[in-house]
């Protein structure tokens, strides 16, 4: 039940944008996405639920398409700060617990 | 308000041996997650547990086990501990489920087997 993410690794300069794909074969609830910064702990970025809405903030965005059972993290004009593993996670409908993805490392250089 | 706090944030242990991990989640939620993460596995789903009781258990052998007690407080035990082991371990707080809201991840618990 494990989300695939791809791709598996990205390097951007400073203002690049990237996108992060996420596909499960599950009919699919919600979508989270989290970011983990080395030797922390992953943090929440989003929630996305069933209706095919995207959300944001800042220059984060992200969309879901439940029919496909995919979604996408639109990064965009990358900061530095912004380099990290994103993770998607899902939450397969009924069930009560989440299923990540296997990462995909951002690295946003100068 | 107080995050998720893990103890302790480090252990190594021999290989046979077994461990408890504890996890006190943020105050007012219920549901606490178990996950173990390793660099070639990513996160993987252990147990979660809901006002005491375990709703779901992920694809881990009968030697992880996990309790949670009357406030919320969570602990996971893993007993005849193998080099395999070493990675990890996380803990996610939430209200009742994720199905409105993230997760808040504690800092977890690297534990090394030797």
């Amino acid at each position: 039940q494990q989300p695939v993410q791809s791709p598996q690794a990205v390097i951007l300069r400073e203002g690049e944008d990237a996108v992060i794909n996420c596909s499960s074969s599950k009919a699919l609830y919600s979508v989270h996405w989290y970011r983990q910064k080395h030797g922390e702990a992953p943090v929440f970025l989003m929630i996305l639920l069933k209706g095919g809405e995207q959300k944001g903030h800042d220059k984060i965005s992200a969309s879901f398409n439940e029919k496909k059972q995919q979604s996408s993290l639109y990064l965009t004009a990358s900061q530095l700060s912004y380099s990290g593993t994103y993770f998607c996670a899902s939450l397969p409908t009924g069930a009560n617990n989440l299923f990540f993805g296997t990462g995909t490392r951002l690295t946003v250089i100068p | 308000k107080a995050g998720v706090t893990q103890t302790p944030r480090y252990l190594i242990k021999t290989r046979g041996q077994q461990v408890t991990l504890s996890c006190s989640p943020i105050s007012g939620h219920r549901s606490v997650s178990w996950y173990q993460q390793t660099p070639g596995q990513g996160l993987q789903f252990l147990f979660e547990y809901f006002s005491e009781t375990q709703r779901n258990k992920g694809n881990f052998p009968g030697r992880f086990s996990g309790r949670q007690f009357s406030n919320s407080r969570s602990e996971m035990n893993v007993s005849t501990l193998e080099l395999g082991d070493s990675a990890l371990y996380l803990c996610a707080s939430s209200l009742a489920n994720p199905r409105a809201g993230g997760y808040t991840f504690g800092s977890g618990t690297r534990l090394t087997v030797v």
